[in-house]
């Protein structure tokens, strides 16, 4: 049973540049969902997918956009990068929802500069 | 609007004694209730949930609805228990709100 996997590990952009985070689940979950963590913060809800389509999202602005992939691979893009969007992202996955609690994966820690 | 506070960011214990990691939330409604933990150099990991009424390591959370708290609790300490632990809760159903977590409790435990 395979976690799951986040790509890149670390990333350092510009602000005002797109970014575009990856994420692959865990086997079997269809429900995918992105967190913000900032430092010395708890993570932060983004948004959640559920079988391709977009069904529950945090408070965001819209440049913070996503996709779920068939496989339910996921992948969070940001436009017009601000130095405050620098930050740990988290993918997390689950069956169905967090009532069974998340799979996590080990981030992506993004530097805007 | 719901909200989880944990009102300890560092708790040092000696091994052995007892823990209570605190967790009061905010919300309008039945939510569901789970404590995370993250060990050094690991990803963030479920511990326990509400509705499950488990123990793991050692580890029990009660809900208490008219106090509205999730606090975590061990009888004795041991030095592996160590960790950052998020409170986190969601609203019922698919939870599409997703989780909202607290800041956390960093615990050290120490010999």
């Amino acid at each position: 049973e395979t976690g799951v996997t986040q790509s890149p590990t670390h990333l350092i952009k510009t602000r005002g540049q797109q970014v575009t985070l990856r994420c692959s689940s865990q086997s079997g979950h269809n429900t995918v969902s992105w967190y913000q963590q900032a430092l010395g913060q708890g993570p932060q809800f983004i948004f959640q997918y559920y079988r391709e389509e977009e069904n529950g999202r945090g408070n965001f602005p819209p440049r913070f956009s996503g996709l779920q992939f068939p496989n339910y691979s996921s992948e969070l893009n940001v436009n017009a990068l601000e130095l405050d969007d620098s930050a740990l992202y988290l993918c997390a996955s689950s069956p169905r929802g967090p009532s069974l609690g998340y799979t996590f994966g080990s981030g992506t820690r993004l530097t805007v500069v | 609007a719901q909200r989880v506070t944990q009102p300890e960011k560092l708790l040092s214990v000696f091994k052995g004694a007892p823990v209570e990691l605190k967790c009061n939330y905010s919300y309008s409604g039945s939510p569901e209730l789970f404590w995370y933990v993250q060990y050094s150099r690991q990803r963030l990991q479920l511990l326990l949930r509400h509705i499950s009424r488990e123990s793991i390591k050692g580890f029990t959370a009660d809900l208490n609805k008219g106090e509205t708290s999730f606090h975590l609790k061990k009888p004795f300490a041991q030095e592996e228990d160590s960790a950052m632990y998020y409170c986190a809760l969601s609203g019922p159903g698919g939870g599409a709100d997703g989780l909202t977590f607290g800041k956390g409790t960093h615990l050290i435990i120490q010999p």
